[in-house]
């Protein structure tokens, strides 16, 4: 069954420290990885995307990496700012399917000051 | 550029009642699709259509509708709402939603719906 498990469920972290969320999927066959942030109350936001070939991209302070061969994704997140608070979703396209996109649970971030 | 949007944002029913989530999209986006957002789930399939005409179901299909008759406009009707469909509700677009494409998907900001 393709799956998208992502960790922590939840993780709060001070004003201007870094962190890193976690990935790991079960999808076949795989066509790319995507990263979303939603905050409270809207639509998730795309960060990056991200396909076989591509180790790693950066949004100005988020930067997805990925491996695909252990399957595993992480976003990292730079210097974080109180506006960083959202959920981050992973999402995984398959190849092949009508209904391609596989969504993780999310991470629900929360930054203090 | 409004991007995608939707009506209402938010919503009561009492169950029985019927509606429909309006959504609609300034892109050209081809691929338009519905998911519904619950607590501790991820976003989660209703419907989907590739073009104007053309729907198909997606991973929780039952007790919803949809029809697509422009390119821009993709409602999605209730027919009979149960307490169960009490969700957030998003629409997104994107040039193409086929396997292996890696074109962005743009969400609308959601529609809270209540069936008491």
């Amino acid at each position: 069954k393709n799956q998208v498990e992502q960790s922590p469920q939840s993780l709060i972290i001070l004003e201007g420290k870094n962190c890193t969320l976690q990935c790991n999927y079960t999808v076949s066959p795989f066509s790319n990885l995507r990263w979303y942030k939603q905050d409270t109350g809207r639509g998730p936001v795309s960060l990056t995307i991200m396909t076989f070939s591509e180790n790693t991209k950066s949004n100005g302070r988020y930067t997805a990496t990925l491996d695909a061969d252990t399957k595993q994704s992480s976003l990292h997140i730079t210097a974080s700012q109180l506006s960083d608070s959202a959920s981050y979703i992973c999402v995984v396209s398959l190849g092949s399917g009508n209904t391609p996109l596989v969504f993780g649970k999310g991470t629900r971030l929360s930054v203090i000051a | 550029n409004a991007g995608v949007t939707q009506t209402p944002k938010f919503q009561v029913l009492k169950t029985g009642q019927s509606m429909t989530l309006q959504c609609a999209q300034d892109m050209n986006h081809e691929y338009m699709s519905w998911y519904r957002q619950d607590p501790g789930m991820g976003l989660r399939l209703i419907h989907y259509s590739v073009g104007a005409g053309i729907t198909d179901q997606g991973e929780v299909p039952n007790g919803y509708n949809v029809s697509r008759s422009t390119t821009e406009d993709f409602p999605l009707r209730l027919l009979s709402a149960a307490p169960s469909q009490t969700s957030v509700y998003f629409c997104a677009s994107s040039y193409s939603g086929l396997a292996g494409a890696a074109d962005t998907q743009y969400f609308g900001p959601g529609t809270r719906l209540t069936v008491l």
